[in-house]
């Protein structure tokens, strides 16, 4: 039972547009959030993270949203980029245990030239 | 500085084939990881260690999966004896401490085909 979801495997935006990708939660404990980019061959690399006391954090071209009441969260990427182009995974972890991040399934997305 | 290093990086391998894979996680950092991705299921955490010392392995599949920690510099996920439903990309990955704001760094992953 997955705790941590991303029910859209790809998404597909054109360069300069907003790219919005979507993730959900089932743990109520979770309250850490964290988004993974990762390139085809390599490990999967920080991008940006979101405590559960903000329903913001916002670095460069990179905002995530916090929804705590439903459980859900999201990825903004503007404008977006070919270079964006990559798996991107939603993790969490809980207040307890900080050490086990758990995974959502990833969403690929391609930036159209 | 080094990142996390993870060999081999390919490794095709005969059902029933013993396979172990190995993880140098970044000096300094107290937590190692270990993560299975798939299609089918993402990224899935298997085992993670604190100090060396394993803390949780819900997320091992079976007791075919083993992991070790002997020390801080050094791990170790074995197969035993490997199937062709473990095909995947197996990432070991570090952290400084147990706390939120740490980031994972993750190795480039060893990618495993058991036929």
């Amino acid at each position: 039972d997955q705790q941590v979801k991303q029910n859209s495997p790809s998404l597909s935006v054109q360069e300069g547009r907003i790219s919005i990708l979507n993730c959900d939660y089932t743990n109520s404990m979770f309250d850490y959030f964290l988004w993974y980019k990762k390139y085809p061959a390599e490990g999967p690399t920080f991008l940006i993270s979101i405590s559960s006391i903000k329903d913001k954090n916002e670095d460069g071209r990179f905002t995530v949203f916090l929804n705590k009441s439903a459980k859900h969260l999201s990825l903004h990427i503007v404008p977006s980029q070919p270079g964006d182009s990559a798996v991107y995974f939603c993790a969490a972890s809980e207040k307890t245990s900080y050490d086990k991040v758990i995974f959502g399934p990833g969403t690929s997305l391609s930036v159209i030239p | 500085d080094a990142g996390v290093i993870q060999s081999p990086r390919h490794e095709v391998t005969e059902m029933g084939q013993e396979v172990t894979l190995r993880c140098k996680p970044i000096s300094g950092h107290n937590s190692l990881f270990w993560y299975r991705q798939t299609m089918m299921r993402g990224l899935e955490l298997l085992i993670y260690f604190n100090n060396n010392v394993p803390i949780d392995d819900s997320g091992m599949p079976e007791d075919r999966f083993s992991a070790k920690m002997p020390n801080a510099s050094f791990s170790t996920l074995k197969i035993q004896p490997s199937e062709p439903r473990d095909s995947a990309v197996y990432f070991c990955a570090s952290r400084r401490t147990a706390s939120s704001g740490n980031t994972i760094y993750f190795g480039e992953g060893s990618w495993l085909t058991v036929v």
